[in-house]
């Protein structure tokens, strides 16, 4: 059983272009969070979403930002437009249905640079 | 401050030592999990603890919990230069019925072979 699958490992995207993330749960899991790691920071929670809804997107910036977890495919972080402070650890995480137990399984992250 | 904040920020130890690290939060939680994150990579989930255990033990790991206090701490017992790396405690928001975790800053542990 695969673990949470994140493509590209890096990604470099000159300021004004689109960055897009890529992040294939574990099967069997439904429910997928994206975060964001500044350097030096913990994560920050972004987005939340089962498939083909966004349950919780309090964290996401107002602009720019998208995110979608169609019926097929992978969960699909998009920025748009980037800017420098868009450079950052991009993570994905998944988990089964949620209990007091559950474990949310991180992927190895997105590591985004601005130039 | 901030919901899961560790303490302190950066720990050194020799190996052989143990290493404690504290976590602090502000509100109610379902559970508190520990991660480790090793520099440049991703998260390895170390260890979940319910809101009411109060004790939980895996290797040489040892997590307490007191929702009294609203405070967690994190032993790593018999420490190995392979731990070195930084540790994150992150709860769940006790009034959502789903997994949107709260990171703090985190402790970066260095251990000295």
């Amino acid at each position: 059983n695969a673990g949470v699958m994140q493509n590209p490992r890096h990604l470099v995207r000159r300021r004004g272009q689109e960055a897009r993330l890529r992040c294939s749960p574990m099967k069997g899991h439904s429910h997928v969070y994206w975060y964001r790691q500044l350097p030096e920071e913990g994560l920050k929670f972004m987005v939340y979403l089962q498939k083909e809804n966004i349950i919780d997107e309090s964290g996401m910036p107002k602009e720019r930002f998208s995110a979608e977890f169609p019926k097929e495919g992978p969960s699909i972080l998009r920025i748009q437009q980037v800017v420098r402070g868009d450079s950052a650890a991009y993570f994905c995480a998944s988990s089964p249905a949620w209990s007091q137990n559950t474990e949310a399984f991180f992927g190895q992250g997105t590591r985004l640079t601005v130039v | 401050s901030q919901q899961g904040e560790e303490d302190p920020q950066a720990l050194s130890i020799q190996e052989g030592e143990n290493a404690t690290m504290n976590c602090s939060y502000k509100t109610s939680i379902n559970n508190l999990q520990w991660y480790r994150q090793n520099s440049g990579r991703g998260l390895v989930h170390l260890i979940l603890i319910r809101s009411n255990e109060r004790e939980k033990h895996s290797g040489r790991l040892r997590v307490t919990l007191d929702t009294s206090k609203k405070s967690s701490s994190l032993l790593i017992t018999a420490s190995r230069a392979a731990d070195t790396a930084s540790y994150f405690c992150a709860t769940d928001d006790g009034g959502t019925s789903y997994g949107k975790l709260t990171f703090g800053q985190g402790t970066i542990l260095t251990v000295h072979p």
